[in-house]
């Protein structure tokens, strides 16, 4: 079963412009993890935050966590075309080598 | 990070007939994992794989429907047996190195189409 949902199912959003992604999850983690997939093909980690965090940066790339929600936000700023994909958020917990359980997605589409 | 890859890319089966997709990682990795993406949907774990002993799988998949095999550190198989319409989906391999501390790596994906 996914671990947690994700809104909006679907961004659409003009170049330039911000997006936010939104997901929560239901059970202890290690840490939430954010992919990209472009078109059906491979996923690309974008980036990890640990359960002690709160805040992470990564380039045009922001995340938070809130564990005490149970709930993750990614926010791309100046967006591009290029930006377009789908975006999981997939959770990490129990051993170091443990699965990810994702979450059900946003398909952003970023306009020229 | 590791590189994967992951053969075919894509195919379409027959219904009935089975299906092997190999993944090739280029350093050694303890565990690999495999993912099934049905059509507009997230990530489901199949099954973890470990070298020398049986794949673990997860609720809902069988071995002899997925069986898996690992022969070493760098290898992996997983086949799709007697397929039906329903096994249409991307199936992806995955590793993770250094513990989970960093992002998982993904294979580009095997499109399955079963007609």
């Amino acid at each position: 079963s996914q671990q947690g949902e994700e809104d909006p199912q679907a961004l659409s959003i003009q170049e330039g412009e911000n997006a936010t992604m939104n997901c929560s999850y239901k059970t202890s983690i290690n840490n939430l993890q954010w992919y990209r997939q472009n078109s059906g093909r491979g996923l690309v980690h974008l980036i990890l935050i640990r359960s002690n965090e709160r805040e992470k940066h990564s380039g045009r790339l922001r995340v938070t966590l809130d564990t005490s929600k149970k709930s993750s936000s990614l926010l791309i700023t100046a967006s591009r075309a290029a930006d377009t994909a789908s975006y999981f958020c997939a959770t990490h917990g129990g051993t170091s080598y443990g699965k990810l359980t994702f979450g059900q997605g946003t398909i952003l589409t970023v306009h020229p | 990070s590791a590189v994967i890859s992951q053969k075919p890319s894509r195919d379409i089966c027959q219904r009935g007939t089975s299906l092997t997709i190999q993944c090739q990682v280029d350093s050694q990795v303890t565990m690999m994992f495999w993912y099934r993406q049905q059509p507009g949907q997230s990530l489901t774990l199949i099954a973890t794989a470990n070298q020398g002993s049986e794949a673990t799988y997860e609720s809902g998949f069988v071995i002899d429907k997925f069986p898996i095999s690992r022969p070493n550190l760098t290898f992996s198989t997983l086949t799709v047996s007697n397929m039906s319409p329903e096994d249409s989906s991307i199936y992806l391999c995955s590793v993770v190195q250094g513990g989970a501390i960093y992002g998982y790596t993904f294979g580009s994906g095997t499109r399955l189409t079963v007609v």
